[in-house]
């Protein structure tokens, strides 16, 4: 059983349009986190959601990037004016004592 | 800047072999090293290593973590055509719950 879900599973967009890729989790948790994994290269941290609130981003998270946990259950992340080079798999995972266990993932692709 | 580095990048092995893979890190703050693999798309988590000389074992699988010398290796014993995936190693260095930095992966096929 997934530790969390995500849709879509795949989004194809044109580049400057918005995207909402969304992350639910099984159970309630309090710490979330976003990665990405452009084809062929390393897992990448994105940003850290502690209590509804950001905790920590990197320096990829620029203010295109936005997250939010609108109705407390489903957690977005939002990419304001996409970029070719915003083309990846967009991970959600969720931690817990450390141990983080990733969704199945949403592959982005932006032409 | 955080480095986890792993290798062999790519490795290809027979079914019933056993294997080694290796993932040393340069990191501030060490908290954690954590093991995945990875088949088609999502991480699958494996081992999280916090304390050094401590063997964590699942199976066929097993870990073990050096942090004097900066190093985890990952066992795997009599491979199977299943194993073949990409093993990712990474590195918490902030509190228990910050980010996770991420090696390239080792590349493992196990050829029937």
């Amino acid at each position: 059983e997934p530790e969390v879900t995500q849709t879509p599973s795949h989004q194809v967009t044109q580049m400057g349009q918005e995207v909402i890729l969304r992350c639910v989790p099984i159970s309630n948790h309090l710490y979330f986190y976003w990665y990405r994994q452009i084809l062929g290269q390393k897992v990448e941290f994105l940003v850290s959601f502690y209590n509804n609130e950001i905790s920590e981003k990197s320096e990829i998270f620029d203010d295109q990037f936005s997250v939010e946990r609108p109705d407390g259950s489903n957690f977005t992340l939002k990419i304001r004016s996409t970029k070719l080079e915003d083309s990846a798999m967009y991970f959600c995972a969720r931690g817990v004592s450390g141990e983080q266990y990733f969704g199945p993932g949403t592959r982005l692709t932006v032409t | 800047e955080d480095k986890v580095v792993q290798s062999p990048l790519s490795l290809v092995v027979h079914e019933g072999d056993t294997v080694t893979l290796n993932c040393s890190y340069e990191v501030t703050n060490f908290r954690s090293l954590l093991w995945y693999k990875q088949e088609k798309k999502a991480p699958t988590f494996l081992f999280m290593l916090t304390s050094s000389g401590i063997e964590k074992k699942s199976g066929r699988l097993s870990s073990i973590l050096d942090n004097k010398e900066l190093f985890s290796i990952l066992n795997i014993t009599a491979t199977q055509t299943g194993d073949s995936a990409v093993y990712l190693c990474a590195v918490n260095s902030g509190g228990s719950n910050y980010k996770l930095t991420f090696g390239k992966g080792t590349l493992l096929t196990v050829n029937p």
